[in-house]
């Protein structure tokens, strides 16, 4: 385990589902965060929560919401996605936003829009 | 704003020989350096990173890479490779007056040749 668990590892929707992606972290770090990857594309960062305060999107689609309940917990809440929505999705942590000590990243939920 | 290339997307190379992964960047400002890995259905692992000091960095797993600032690059290197070395890397940069917004290469595969 990395500190940050990411569930569930696999996802396949359809598009009118509603369904929820979940991280954990215990590392007592400060800010979370989700990014996209897809196959030969740099990472993109979509949100970022520093103290459970957003404090970015990243011009992410309205489909795509975000939900920092606390310091430790980081939701992805997906709704009507689209095929070019598969991904895997990660979610990270770091001690601060300035990320300087580096981030510590989940193993990622792979999702399948059908 | 500051860019990020990995010139090669795969490299293939015999066991126990020295590989070399080669990362450029563009910034109009200094920035602080990373290269991560990403083992097969895993999240991403900090290798190791640059902030300051030493222009040489050693990192985890026998991994080290060299700051070059007149040629804008990060290559990462190791004298022996492993076939647990198997894996996709990733370059990353940070403008030292950005928070935390990584910008990421889109990866190089490396292939150990048994």
């Amino acid at each position: 385990e990395t500190g940050v668990t990411q569930t569930p590892r696999h996802l396949v929707m359809g598009m009118t589902n509603k369904k929820s992606l979940k991280c954990e972290q215990h590392l007592g770090h400060n800010a979370m965060y989700w990014y996209k990857q897809s196959a030969k594309k740099p990472l993109e960062l979509m949100f970022v929560y520093s103290l459970e305060e957003r404090v970015e999107n990243n011009s992410v689609p309205s489909r795509f919401s975000p939900e920092c309940p606390n310091s430790s917990h980081l939701f992805l809440h997906l709704h009507t996605l689209q095929p070019e929505d598969s991904a895997l999705y990660l979610c990270a942590s770091s001690q601060d936003k300035a990320g300087g000590r580096g981030y510590t990243f989940g193993s990622g939920t792979r999702l399948t829009v059908v | 704003a500051q860019s990020v290339t990995q010139l090669d997307s795969q490299v293939p190379v015999f066991e126990e020989a020295p590989v070399e992964l080669r990362c450029n960047y563009s910034s109009s400002v200094s920035v602080y350096l990373f290269w991560y890995v990403q083992y097969p259905n895993q999240g991403l692992q900090l290798l190791l990173k640059y902030l300051s000091g030493s222009t040489l960095v050693k990192g985890i797993n026998g991994f080290e890479a060299e700051f070059n600032k007149s040629q804008t690059s990060f290559h990462l290197r190791k004298p022996s490779v492993h076939i647990s070395d198997t894996a996709e890397y990733f370059c990353a940069v940070r403008a030292m007056d950005s928070n935390y917004q990584l910008i990421w290469g889109a990866g190089t595969k490396l292939i150990i040749k048994p």
